[in-house]
């Protein structure tokens, strides 16, 4: 069990470029989940999956914001046309099934747009 | 919508004293989940403890234990004999018994004083 894998930890980059994170669940793991923290505030959900399928997304994952698991491994979070706003940790999460299962937390991605 | 709150935006704690974090939440549910997670700086977040609705019994995991008033719906954690490795951003989380996601309060940083 290596944990949940997140990369890159940092990422820079001017308004208006594309960004793709990518997030490495444990194994073992069939939910994946993605979240957003800003300064100051909790994580705030924005969408997960269950294998490949995703089954739910937070009204604040704009159209600018996909994210897919292909074959239920791994999965990848893109932010096209980045706006200032965007400026967050991302955090990636992965458990198995049911309300009660801990969500295991990945180390982030933190995006800053110039 | 659900909410979780707390209160209480920064605490601390002297080495080896006794401190209690305060969390509040909102639903109209009757089955559910709440967490504690923590958050040391620059590092992923854990999870402390768990506590499902339906118990009763307070949760405890060694020197953390919560204080589950479910008709006040307050979720309360307690650390005793206070480490200065428990020196970090605490997390309060709520989840419905259905596939939800996670609701995070605004946390709470913990300073623990040598």
């Amino acid at each position: 069990d290596t944990g949940v894998s997140q990369n890159p930890r940092h990422k820079i980059t001017k308004r208006g470029q594309n960004v793709t994170f990518r997030c490495d669940p444990i194994s073992e793991h069939n939910r994946l989940y993605w979240y957003r923290q800003t300064l100051g505030q909790g994580p705030e959900f924005l969408t997960y999956f269950q294998n490949e399928a995703q089954l739910e997304k937070s009204r604040l994952l704009s159209d600018r914001f996909s994210a897919e698991r292909p074959k239920g491994s791994f999965s990848t979070l893109e932010i096209q046309r980045t706006e200032q706003g965007d400026s967050a940790m991302y955090l990636c999460a992965s458990s198995f099934p049911g309300p009660g299962q801990p969500q295991h937390f990945g180390d982030g991605t933190r995006l800053s747009i110039l | 919508a659900q909410t979780v709150t707390q209160s209480q935006p920064e605490m601390s704690v002297q080495e080896a004293e006794t401190v209690t974090l305060s969390c509040t939440y909102d639903t109209s549910e009757s089955d559910y989940y709440l967490f504690w997670y923590k958050q040391p700086p620059s590092r992923q977040m854990i999870l402390v403890i768990r506590q499902e609705a339906y118990k009763q019994q307070n949760a405890t995991e060694n020197r953390f234990s919560v204080n589950f008033q479910k008709a006040a719906k307050s979720f309360s954690l307690k650390i005793s004999d206070s480490q200065l490795g428990d020196a970090a951003m605490y997390f309060c989380a709520y989840r419905n018994s259905g596939n939800t996601p996670l609701v995070f309060g605004k946390g709470t940083r913990l300073s623990v004083i040598a």
